[in-house]
């Protein structure tokens, strides 16, 4: 199993392009999510899927679109990339192991600079 | 409301000793998870620990325990016998059953001092 992969690792924009960052997880997971980490702010969810056509905005979803279209794929697009979007984004999925206990894997990151 | 707080932005710790990095978690429901994380500087998300709002013990896995103090809605992560190797950001986390959320903390930058 890869478990979740992102790509790509490292990614420079200007501002005003648009890109898609992509996420894909081989281990069945019905539950994907995207998060943001700046510093000093943790990791803040920007949107999230409960399972394949299903998405839903999580705390900082402005400025990003997602679709789910399949199980194992859970891109996160950057309409007009701004300043503010130069982050490190990772992907997560979980799924759950029984009384409430979900385990989440993440991604690798991707650390993206808008200039 | 911050649903996790974590107050300490940066501790030091001599290597061999014990440490306990604060969390604190805000939330009415009764069933509940908590997580907590750790990010070495290579930036990958590693899962350390898990606690279930119902447990009655305080989760322990290897050197590292959790100390659940529940009427004050705590929970710390102790580690025990610290090594170079646990320097990192550590992150706690929580997601309540019936939501769909996981949500962190701030993070706390633990260094080990040799």
């Amino acid at each position: 199993n890869a478990g979740v992969t992102q790509t790509p690792k490292f990614q420079v924009l200007k501002t005003g392009q648009s890109m898609t960052l992509q996420c894909a997880q081989d281990m069945n997971h019905e539950y994907m999510s995207w998060y943001r980490q700046d510093p000093g702010m943790g990791l803040r969810l920007i949107h999230y899927s409960v399972g394949a056509g299903i998405t839903d905005q999580g705390e900082v979803p402005n400025g990003y679109n997602v679709s789910r279209s399949t199980t194992e794929d859970f891109p996160l697009r950057l309409l007009s990339a701004a300043p503010s979007q130069t982050s490190v984004y990772f992907c997560a999925s979980s799924y759950l192991l029984g009384q409430g206990m979900y385990e989440q894997y993440f991604g690798p990151g991707t650390r993206l600079t808008v200039t | 409301a911050q649903k996790i707080t974590q107050t300490q932005p940066g501790m030091f710790v001599q290597e061999k000793e014990a440490v306990t990095l604060d969390c604190t978690y805000d939330t009415s429901d009764q069933s509940y998870g908590l997580f907590w994380y750790k990010q070495p500087s290579s930036g990958e998300m590693i899962f350390l620990i898990y606690q279930g709002s119902y447990d009655e013990q305080n989760a322990t896995e290897g050197r590292y325990s959790l100390n659940f103090q529940k009427a004050r809605k705590s929970a710390n992560l102790v580690i025990s016998a610290s090594q170079l190797g646990d320097s990192a950001m550590y992150f706690c986390a929580m997601r309540e059953y019936g939501g769909n959320q996981f949500y962190f903390g701030t993070g706390t930058s633990l260094t080990v001092i040799p």
